[in-house]
């Protein structure tokens, strides 16, 4: 069974530019997380979707932040315009359905560096 | 709000030493404590799991109670091998309401032959 794929793997742009994330879940998750895993930290849940709805955002800065879940499969993050602080390492995660019994499955995440 | 504290890291041991990494948790209710592993160019994953007061989880021989009566979830391993040199991060989720994962700041272990 395919895992969760993202790309890039890296990214490093300069303050003020914009950047696109792409998450490929695993076939048949219906939920999909975005989480933000500054260095030294543990990963912080920025927007969970279930199947292209969103159920949880509280924690994304929207004002330069989006997310969408395209046909309730594919999603993409983009952060425009880009500060220092969102240097991190963005990781995408999805499940078969949402809940502490559904195990989540980690992509290999993307590493951005804001310069 | 929810919160998870981890013991600070770097940890090193040798190997066959024993491991106890402690976790301690904030949380509304009764969550459900995970244990996640991010091994050197990988992502993270599962390693065990409890949904409720003293259920024991384990896999790979790492080993972890949940102690409602200390709000911990401490993780152990009689034995450590080379290859469990990793970072290891403890986990709630929240019953009801938004199930997210809330993560601890993750505990670096190198286990040295």
């Amino acid at each position: 069974e395919a895992g969760v794929a993202q790309s890039p793997r890296y990214k490093i742009i300069e303050k003020r530019q914009s950047v696109a994330f792409w998450c490929n879940p695993i076939s048949g998750h219906a939920t999909l997380y975005w989480y933000q895993q500054i260095l030294g930290q543990g990963p912080k849940l920025l927007i969970q979707f279930q199947n292209n709805g969103v159920v949880d955002d509280s924690q994304l800065p929207k004002d330069r932040f989006s997310a969408e879940r395209l046909k309730g499969v594919d999603s993409t993050l983009k952060i425009q315009p880009a500060k220092l602080e969102d240097s991190a390492v963005y990781l995408c995660a999805s499940s078969f359905r949402a809940g502490p019994d559904n195990e989540q499955f980690f992509g290999p995440g993307t590493r951005l560096t804001v310069l | 709000g929810d919160s998870v504290t981890q013991m600070e890291g770097p940890v090193t041991l040798s190997e066959e030493a024993f491991l106890t990494i402690n976790c301690t948790y904030t949380a509304t209710g009764y969550p459900s404590l995970f244990w996640y592993v991010q091994y050197p160019g990988e992502g993270l994953q599962l390693l065990l799991k409890a949904t409720k007061a003293d259920d024991k989880g384990s896999n790979k021989g790492f080993e972890a109670t949940y102690r409602k009566e200390t709000t911990s979830f401490h993780l152990e391993k009689g034995s450590v091998q080379v290859s469990d040199s990793a970072v290891y991060f403890c986990a709630l989720m929240a019953r009801g309401g938004s199930e997210k994962l809330v993560f601890g700041k993750g505990t670096k272990l190198t286990v040295n032959p």
